[in-house]
């Protein structure tokens, strides 16, 4: 199995936005649509923000969104808070792996 | 609503047990499915392996011939076996559990707060 693959680390100024790629291939991401996107903060159990793509569970700030454009998929946070800092992963269920983690940085 | 339990240590070439209690909902839904995934120190997440409520897994390529997945309907839980294990299993292991009528299996919305297992003689 391959791991997904993302950027080691994204920073952003507070109220700004930043995107997280997440690429697979076009055996996995791009020819299905279940992405998930999972925020873990030091010490504690991620939690899952975005699945199939562009849902978002209860009580997710609609401040998260997804979306895919063919073989990679996308986490964008809007108006960045210092809360957003941790480490964010995707996960393709297709290759039932995640994807490598960022590290987000609010500067 | 869900708990990891098991020993904290285990020795090299041992088999790692542990256990999920799930509160507050039925493990016997159909609607859900159940999964474990571990973390390295220091490292990033790796999915173990995801069991449907009537026991069908699924289970990560490279652990699979050391994995056994388990459901104990009657006591809220399920169940993980790593056999033969060596200090690269040393790991956070948490159990969850999928959104209502997942379709992917692998959107993880309720975890446990997770345990570490440290593998060492």
């Amino acid at each position: 199995q391959s791991a997904l693959t993302q950027p080691a680390s994204v920073s952003g100024s507070p109220g700004q936005s930043i995107t997280i790629s997440c690429t697979g291939t076009s055996s996995d991401v791009g020819n299905y649509n279940f992405v998930s996107w999972y925020q873990q903060h030091p010490g504690k159990a991620p939690k899952l923000l975005i699945y199939d793509v562009n849902n978002r569970p209860s009580g997710v700030s609609h401040r998260f969104s997804g979306s895919k454009s063919g073989n990679t998929a996308s986490l964008t946070i809007s108006v960045l808070q210092a809360e957003d800092e941790a480490d964010y992963y995707c996960s393709s269920n297709t290759l039932d792996v995640f994807g490598t983690g960022t590290k987000v940085t609010v500067l | 609503q869900l708990q990891e339990s098991g020993p904290g240590l285990v020795k090299p070439s041992e088999t790692l047990s542990l256990t999920c209690t799930v509160s507050g909902g039925s493990i016997s839904s159909s609607s859900y499915y159940w999964g474990w995934i571990r973390q390295p120190p220091g490292k990033g997440l790796e999915w173990i392996g995801t069991m449907s409520y009537s026991g069908t897994n699924y289970k990560n390529v490279s652990l699979k011939s050391r994995v056994t997945i388990s459901v104990h309907t009657s006591k809220m839980q399920f169940s993980l076996q790593l056999t033969s294990v060596t200090a690269a299993d040393t790991a956070v292991y948490y159990c969850a559990r999928t959104v209502e009528y997942s379709m992917s299996r692998s959107d993880f919305e309720i975890w446990g707060q997770g345990m570490m297992v440290t593998v060492s003689s």
